[in-house]
């Protein structure tokens, strides 16, 4: 059962280019999270999708960014014309969600390997 | 709103010995999951343990255990007989529900040899 898979592993952007980062999830999996992680920092929330819906994007900057899950093929976070500030690295992770009874239950995240941005 | 917080930017223990990791949160929920995560120079970031708030028992894995204090919102990672792989970045992570993931600053733990 293959892991998290994001690609690339490395981007490279010019300033202005557009960033498309990719997150296939677990096998069965049907919750996808984007992260962002600056140097020297620990992961900050960006955006809670599962299939064809977004559940929670207040991590993500309201310009700019957008994310997408769609019925089939991977995850998608897209960053158009990205500035130096975007540099960072990109992990996505994804998990089994269900609600059983009065208690849901977690699955823990899964992460993939991250995808590292740097806008010259 | 849900924080976590780690105190500790770094840490050192020598190897074989044992070190415990702090880590605290805040959350009005009562129902609600607790993970460590190491993340290694590679920057994957690999689950280390994961403790369910209803549950009393802590949870161990191995060389890696918790003491988790729901009423004091505590949960320290304790690390026995350290290991060189050890060494890496940890961070502790607060997950409610349907919501996303809450992670700490973290915690850079040295292995001295």
């Amino acid at each position: 059962n293959a892991g998290v898979m994001q690609n690339p592993r490395h981007l490279v952007r010019r300033r202005g280019q557009e960033a498309r980062l990719r997150c296939s999830p677990m096998k069965g999996h049907s919750h996808v999270y984007w992260y962002r992680q600056l140097p020297e920092e620990g992961l900050k929330f960006m955006v809670y999708l599962q299939k064809e819906n977004i559940i929670d994007e207040s991590g993500m900057p309201k310009e700019r960014f957008s994310a997408e899950f769609p019925k089939e093929g991977p995850s998608i976070l897209r960053i158009q014309q990205v500035v130096r500030g975007d540099s960072a690295a990109y992990f996505c992770a994804s998990s089994l969600f269900s609600d059983r009874g009065s208690r849901s239950y977690n699955s823990p995240l899964h992460f993939g390997n991250g995808t590292r941005l740097t806008v010259t | 709103a849900q924080t976590v917080t780690q105190s500790q930017p770094e840490m050192s223990v020598q190897e074989a010995e044992t070190v415990t990791l702090s880590c605290t949160y805040d959350t009005s929920e009562s129902d609600y999951y607790l993970f460590w995560y190491k993340q290694p120079p590679s920057r994957q970031m690999i689950l280390v343990i994961r403790q369910e708030a209803y549950k009393q028992q802590n949870a161990t894995e191995n060389r890696f255990s918790v003491n988790f204090q729901k009423a004091a919102k505590s949960f320290s990672l304790k690390i026995s007989d350290s290991q060189l792989g050890d060494a890496a970045m940890y961070f502790c992570a607060y997950k409610a529900g349907a919501n996303n993931l809450f992670f700490g600053t973290g915690t850079r733990l040295t292995v001295i040899p």
